[in-house]
């Protein structure tokens, strides 16, 4: 099973909808989680963390169920600007005992007019 | 603002060539990394540091090196290029790693594209 999974998309909607975006992590002892927005040749940037049960920011919602080991970030009324790519980062333990961010391969969202 | 800079966006490269990527962060940050990203592979570590003069082996960390002299410094250095190399290198710096907190956030330098020709 991959460490971090995500649906890779694309996913395509019309401005003004509503889209949500799952995330899928192995490690069930992993402590942080993050949803880094990526646009078309930059650097990723942090959009959400997310260190309990949610945290909403805006039209932005990210959400964590521990007992799934799932995360989910969810954007309301989209706006063209929010096409990107959507990182989802879970930060575990690894083999050698220090912790490492680990990143799905993103989810790309077009937002249409 | 946290800034992460990298000294080139873009590089050309030739097979064979030592080749250094510099990274620098002005906000104190313990701990240091280095990733590579490819279409359809996402973003793989390639080697962090937790501290000056410390570092350790991310996923990939076979054909490279990497050396931290000073805490807002690491580089890393590709010790003979090859072509499978060519890949856009993305710094990241956080202030802490471990637990559920603010500090494992980490922010980015705008990447380095290298092509190794």
């Amino acid at each position: 099973r991959k460490e971090v999974e995500q649906d890779p998309g694309p996913f395509n909607v019309p401005e003004g909808a509503t889209v949500a975006f799952n995330c899928t992590y192995s490690n069930s002892a992993s402590q942080s989680f993050f949803w880094y927005r990526q646009d078309c040749r930059k650097e990723p940037k942090l959009l959400m963390s997310v260190y309990s049960s949610g945290n909403e920011d805006g039209r932005f919602t990210a959400q964590l169920n521990r007992a799934s080991q799932y995360i989910s970030l969810l954007i309301r009324d989209s706006k063209l600007s929010d096409s990107a790519t959507y990182l989802c980062v879970v930060n575990s333990r690894s083999g050698a005992g220090s912790y490492q961010l680990t990143f799905g391969k993103g989810t790309k969202l077009s937002v249409i007019p | 603002d946290v800034k992460v800079t990298q000294s080139s966006r873009y590089l050309v490269k030739r097979t064979g060539e030592k080749v250094f990527l510099e990274c620098v962060q002005d906000m104190d940050h313990e701990n240091m990394f280095w990733y590579r990203q490819d279409p359809g592979l996402g973003l793989r570590l390639i080697y962090f540091s937790y501290d000056v003069k410390m570092k350790e082996k991310g996923d990939i960390p076979e054909g490279y090196s990497v050396s931290r002299e000073k805490k807002e410094r690491f580089s890393l250095i590709l010790e003979s290029a090859s072509t499978n190399q060519t890949s856009m290198y993305l710094c990241a710096s956080s202030l802490g790693t471990g637990g559920a907190s603010k500090d494992t956030e980490a922010f980015f330098g705008q990447g380095t594209r290298l092509t190794v020709v």
